[in-house]
């Protein structure tokens, strides 16, 4: 049971280029979520999609877009990649009532 | 005033003791309380899950709720280095919301053996 699956898994980018983060779950959950974290900063929430068909800004969502492709799959989308969006980066799925939260492995982007 | 409070580390103990891992919150309205572990580099792993105050127990992990205080912890006995790590708290009001969890910064705990 593969879980959550992100990838990549490291990606150094320059600034102004763009890419996209891919995310799919396994699990049937409805809710999908991207969290950044940053030392000293914690967990971050960018984005989530409640249910498919439906994506909401949270903590920290300037300079991202995010598209729920099916009920599987939640990409990350960087337009034009800044340093400050230097992070690791989590995909995240919830089940039906939403309790609790399960993790990927995470990508490690560095933008120069 | 961060929502979740947890004391960042390190904590280094030796193999065998038994760990106090510890979270203070603010919000009376938190209702499910978890902990992950996560490894150097990989995703954080969910440990334990705790609905409301009490006791949960688990193998060598135990997880506490008090609710009157705001408190929450996890222990673990016979502590092994492969527990070094770190431990993040996690809270939420309850079901359906979605942009609801509120995490701790995380305890980097290392078990010398």
């Amino acid at each position: 049971n593969a879980g959550v699956t992100q990838t990549p898994k490291f990606q150094v980018l320059k600034t102004g280029q763009s890419m996209t983060l891919q995310c799919a779950q396994d699990m049937n959950h409805n809710s999908m979520y991207w969290y950044r974290q940053d030392p000293g900063m914690g967990l971050r929430l960018i984005y989530y999609s409640a249910s498919e068909g439906t994506t909401d800004k949270g903590e920290v969502p300037n300079g991202y877009n995010v598209s729920r492709l099916n009920k599987r799959e939640f990409s990350l989308r960087l337009e034009s990649a800044a340093p400050s969006q230097t992070s690791v980066y989590f995909c995240a799925s919830s089940g039906q009532t939403n309790e609790k939260l399960f993790f990927g492995s995470g990508t490690q982007l560095s933008v120069l | 005033q961060k929502e979740v409070e947890q004391d960042p580390g390190p904590l280094s103990v030796p193999e065998g003791a038994i760990v106090s891992l510890n979270c203070t919150y603010s919000n009376s309205a938190f209702q499910y309380f978890m902990w992950y572990r996560q490894y150097s580099r990989k995703g954080p792993e969910l440990l334990m899950y705790t609905y409301s105050s009490g006791n949960k127990e688990d193998g060598r992990f135990t997880a506490q709720v008090d609710k009157s205080s705001k408190y929450i912890s996890l222990f673990i006995r016979d502590s092994q280095p492969s527990d070094s790590a770190t431990y993040l708290c996690a809270m939420t009001p309850g079901p359906y919301n979605f942009n609801k969890f509120y995490f701790g910064s995380g305890t980097k705990l290392n078990v010398k053996p």
